[in-house]
């Protein structure tokens, strides 16, 4: 069965230095997602991406985060200059693209992010 | 004002009995979607089941079925047959037609007992 899968599973990184995590929706999904979980909170939308653009985002992903597609199969989230609250456990998602909401996002196994 | 409101943050359950976990959404959208995820101890998302805003019938899926109650904007998760390996974290979510993102809720601990 086809699955999101992420790497790393677990990143430590020192406060201010850049992150790339990385992500490979399904091949034949369309939108890509990323949502991060604070430890022991709720999972928070941070950005959706389609057709190589951003569709939306939230409040959280400001200009420290950005996200691309570099070739055809990976999908990445860079965090420029970590901070502490940044830790937390970040998921990928992607679903086929149809109307309306029925369909499902299909998420991937997390990068723990540690910011030490 | 939260779009998914779980006001469960801990649930016990027999092994073997029925459990329901509770959500509310809040939107203004006549056209949404309402998903339910499980998240083991390993941290990945599983979904479960989903629910349209416009389907008549309950969602169900295997042991899992969505009591959906439109008019008070509820769409609770009932588990039957409690199973050991149920023992999760279960999180209720929406997406509204307009936006592509989902809304989760603080999310449900259930603990099945033998």
């Amino acid at each position: 069965e086809p699955e999101v899968t992420q790497t790393p599973s677990h990143q430590v990184t020192q406060m201010g230095q850049e992150v790339i995590l990385r992500c490979v929706p399904i091949s034949n999904h369309l939108y890509f997602y990323w949502y991060r979980q604070i430890l022991g909170q709720k999972v928070e939308f941070l950005v959706s991406f389609y057709n190589n653009e951003i569709s939306e985002k939230s409040e959280i992903f400001d200009d420290q985060f950005s996200v691309e597609r570099p070739d055809g199969s990976n999908f990445t989230l860079k965090i420029r200059s970590t901070k502490l609250e940044d830790s937390a456990m970040y998921f990928c998602a992607s679903s086929v693209r149809l109307a309306g909401t029925s369909y499902e996002q299909y998420f991937g196994p997390g990068t723990r992010l540690t910011v030490t | 004002a939260q779009k998914i409101t779980q006001t469960q943050p801990g649930m016990f359950v027999q092994e073997k009995e029925a459990v329901t976990l509770d959500c509310t959404y809040d939107t203004s959208d006549q056209s949404y979607g309402l998903f339910w995820y499980k998240q083991p101890s390993s941290g990945e998302m599983i979904f479960l089941i989903y629910q349209g805003s416009y389907d008549e019938q309950n969602a169900t899926e295997g042991r899992y079925s969505l009591n959906f109650q439109k008019a008070r904007k509820s769409a609770n998760l009932v588990i039957s047959a409690s199973q050991l390996g149920d023992s999760a974290m279960y999180f209720c979510a929406m997406r509204e037609y307009n936006f592509n993102k989902f809304y989760f809720g603080s999310g449900t601990k259930l603990n099945v007992k033998p």
